[in-house]
């Protein structure tokens, strides 16, 4: 069975910071990797995806991911944070095609200091 | 493009009632629909994977008599919480995929809020 772990439920970061989520994951296969966004009562936006390639993947709104398959792993990173980027951030995995159903981490909460 | 839209984005009913929740794909046919469930301050838990023209999948734990899914066409699909108790109470997405579309994420809809008193 698929599974995600976010080991960080909240991180606090000053306007302007570096940020780096973290996600593992477990799957038999290689597999479908996600990074979705949460403002508060909204639904989810997909931030990138990593399907196969290059394991350094560019997302929109300045974010990006790299897969690591030796570590599980598949961390989000900004260079420079915003404080419009204060929302719920979730890792997603999706076995066997990147339409099927995802798994999801248990998210991390950013909070952006000014 | 791929918009998938929820209706209503909030609704409160008594308890014992039913409330339906709408899941459309605006511009895409969609033959596969997911509806998730997320608590407060919680992660996003499937429920049920939704098929065009056939019965819905439950994951293991969800009633399927409580939550019924309809999927109708290729552009709706329907969540309806029966007798509801407070407990219900949660935020649902939707989510779509297109045919065809094997490496196509999925689309989520903005969810709806559901609050039984």
């Amino acid at each position: 069975a698929q599974s995600v772990t976010q080991p960080d439920i909240h991180i606090t970061v000053s306007e302007g910071a570096s940020l780096e989520l973290r996600c593992n994951y477990s799957y038999g296969a290689t597999p479908y990797l996600f990074w979705y966004v949460q403002s508060p009562g909204q639904g989810l936006q997909l931030l990138l995806k990593y399907f196969s390639g290059d394991t350094l993947v560019q997302g929109i709104k300045g974010f990006e991911a790299e897969f690591k398959r030796s570590q599980s792993s598949f961390n989000l990173r900004k260079p420079s944070v915003h404080w419009s980027d204060a929302a719920e951030y979730f890792c997603a995995v999706a076995g066997g095609a990147a339409g099927n159903k995802l798994t999801f981490g248990g998210g991390t909460r950013v909070l952006v200091k000014p | 493009g791929a918009v998938v839209s929820q209706h209503p984005s909030r609704v409160i009913c008594k308890s014992g009632t039913s409330v339906k929740i709408e899941c459309r794909s605006l511009d895409f046919q969609a033959t596969t629909m997911f509806w998730y469930r997320q608590f407060p301050k919680k992660s996003l838990m499937l429920m049920a994977t939704s098929n065009e023209g056939s019965k819905a999948t439950y994951e293991q734990g969800v009633e399927k008599d409580k939550f019924l899914i309809n999927h109708a066409s290729l552009t709706l699909s329907t969540l309806t919480v029966t007798s509801a108790h407070p407990e219900d109470s949660s935020f649902y997405i939707c989510s779509a995929r297109a045919p065809g579309q094997g490496n196509s994420p999925l689309h989520f809809g903005n969810g709806t809020r559901l609050t039984v008193t």
